[in-house]
């Protein structure tokens, strides 16, 4: 059984440009949520994909976009960084689109937007 | 609103003893609750969890209450030791289009030998 992987685990970007990181779900999940935590904050909900469609979102703005590919893997793209969006981003991937069942968390990417 | 406030947000307390860490939340429809555990530059961790059926529940030196008509739940972790400093956050379920988690802020526990 594997884990749920994330790249790349650091990245440094300049205000203005674009993104994309990169969750492989654990085995058998077809459920990929992102979450982005801020330093000193809890994670805070950005999106939820489930089987390859969006199935709901947070509080954020649509330059934050994402995708799930047929073996779940998901990408989170973010356009136009803005400094603000400096963080740790995570992704937890689950058996079926609610979180009861257990998250099971990717160790995230630090970005770093300058 | 959704809203789920931890506190304290640190916490300090002599290996051995007790530590207690509590959160309330907002949302009455919320079924869910868990607790996650993140030491430094490591994914978060969950610890324990408990549903709203349940009042209370154990596993060997962490427990957690819930109070639903309250909104509140607590950690409880005894005799702590050295491996248990890292922070905690506590979770409760929402549902907006999707079930997800909102998190606490978090508390920073520090266990001193």
């Amino acid at each position: 059984e594997t884990g749920v992987t994330q790249s790349p685990t650091h990245l440094i970007k300049t205000r203005g440009q674009q993104v994309t990181l990169r969750c492989s779900s654990q085995s058998g999940h077809n459920t990929v949520s992102w979450y982005q935590q801020a330093l000193g904050q809890g994670p805070q909900f950005i999106f939820q994909y489930y089987r390859e469609e969006e199935n709901g979102r947070g509080n954020f703005p649509p330059r934050f976009s994402g995708l799930q590919f047929p073996n779940y893997s998901s990408e989170l793209n973010v356009n136009a960084l803005e400094l603000d969006d400096s963080a740790l981003y995570l992704c937890a991937s689950s058996l079926v689109p609610v979180p009861d069942y257990g998250y099971t968390f990717g160790s995230g990417t630090r970005l770093t937007v300058v | 609103g959704e809203n789920v406030e931890q506190h304290p947000s640190t916490l300090s307390v002599q290996e051995g003893d007790s530590a207690v860490i509590k959160c309330t939340y907002s949302d009455s429809a919320s079924n869910y609750f868990p607790w996650y555990k993140q030491e430094l530059g490591k994914r978060p961790q969950l610890i324990i969890d408990i549903r709203s059926n349940v009042g209370e529940k154990k596993d060997q030196r962490i427990a957690v209450t819930l109070n639903k008509t309250a909104k509140h739940f607590s950690l409880h972790i005894t005799e702590t030791q050295p491996e248990d400093s890292a922070v905690y956050f506590c979770a409760a379920s929402i549902n907006q289009g999707a079930q997800k988690l909102v998190f606490g802020q978090g508390t920073r526990l520090t266990i001193n030998p």
